[in-house]
């Protein structure tokens, strides 16, 4: 089973609109990363968020991370074309010393 | 002044031989990983090394073994190479008790 479910699988939005991608696990994460993934290229660090109730911003992107340690959010602020790409959340689900991460949300930016 | 580098950056190859991808990181970090990223974007972890100690051995296939000259190094090497291989392999570094946060570029294999 899967142990990070990511939502949308995709999404597609007009230049300038919000956006919010979620992460959401069963069990407690001990650590939630964002990475970005532009299409053929590596993983690009976003942030890390680790308490609950964290929230965290750079530039027009903030992430959350909910109360319960169970869920996350990215929310992108006036999307731009620079902001399409893969966006995948990854976690230590359970304490344990590795990142699982959810399928992947591809956004594209239409102009 | 790359963090985690990998090389190559592209790996097209034959069914049936043995190849390596190498990986370096220089942030000083104690524990390397290695990722496999699927045709659907799946990413999962394959091997994980800790000052050259094996800590994390998911199930992968025996034809897979990793190998760690020192901390800054984290080597892949696959035999007798399979259609099933084609994927991107990451390379990832961090420290020991928290969950790795740097990735290499990856690597795209491509099985033919």
């Amino acid at each position: 089973s899967q142990e990070l479910e990511q939502s949308p699988q995709s999404l597609i939005v007009q230049e300038g609109k919000n956006l919010t991608i979620n992460c959401t696990s069963s069990k407690t994460l001990y650590g939630l990363y964002w990475y970005k993934q532009k299409y053929g290229e590596g993983l690009i660090f976003l942030m890390m968020l680790q308490k609950g109730g964290e929230e965290k911003s750079h530039e027009k992107i903030t992430a959350k991370l909910d109360e319960k340690k169970q869920q996350s959010s990215l929310h992108i602020t006036a999307s731009q074309p620079s902001h399409a790409g893969i966006y995948l959340c990854g976690a230590d689900v359970g304490g344990s010393e590795k990142l699982v991460f959810g399928k992947g949300t591809k956004l594209t930016v239409n102009p | 002044d790359t963090a985690v580098s990998q090389t190559p950056k592209y790996l097209v190859t034959q069914m049936g031989n043995d190849k390596s991808i190498k990986c370096e990181q220089n942030l000083g970090h104690d524990t390397m990983y290695w990722y496999k990223q699927d045709s659907k974007k799946f990413l999962k972890i394959m091997f994980s090394y800790n000052n050259k100690e094996l800590i994390i051995n998911e199930t992968v296939p025996n034809r897979f073994s990793p190998k760690s000259p020192d901390k800054a190094h984290l080597n892949l090497h696959i035999n007798s190479l399979e259609l099933g291989d084609s994927a991107v392999y990451f390379c990832a570094s961090g420290r020991r008790g928290v969950p790795e946060a740097f990735f290499g570029q990856g690597t795209r294999l491509t099985v033919v």
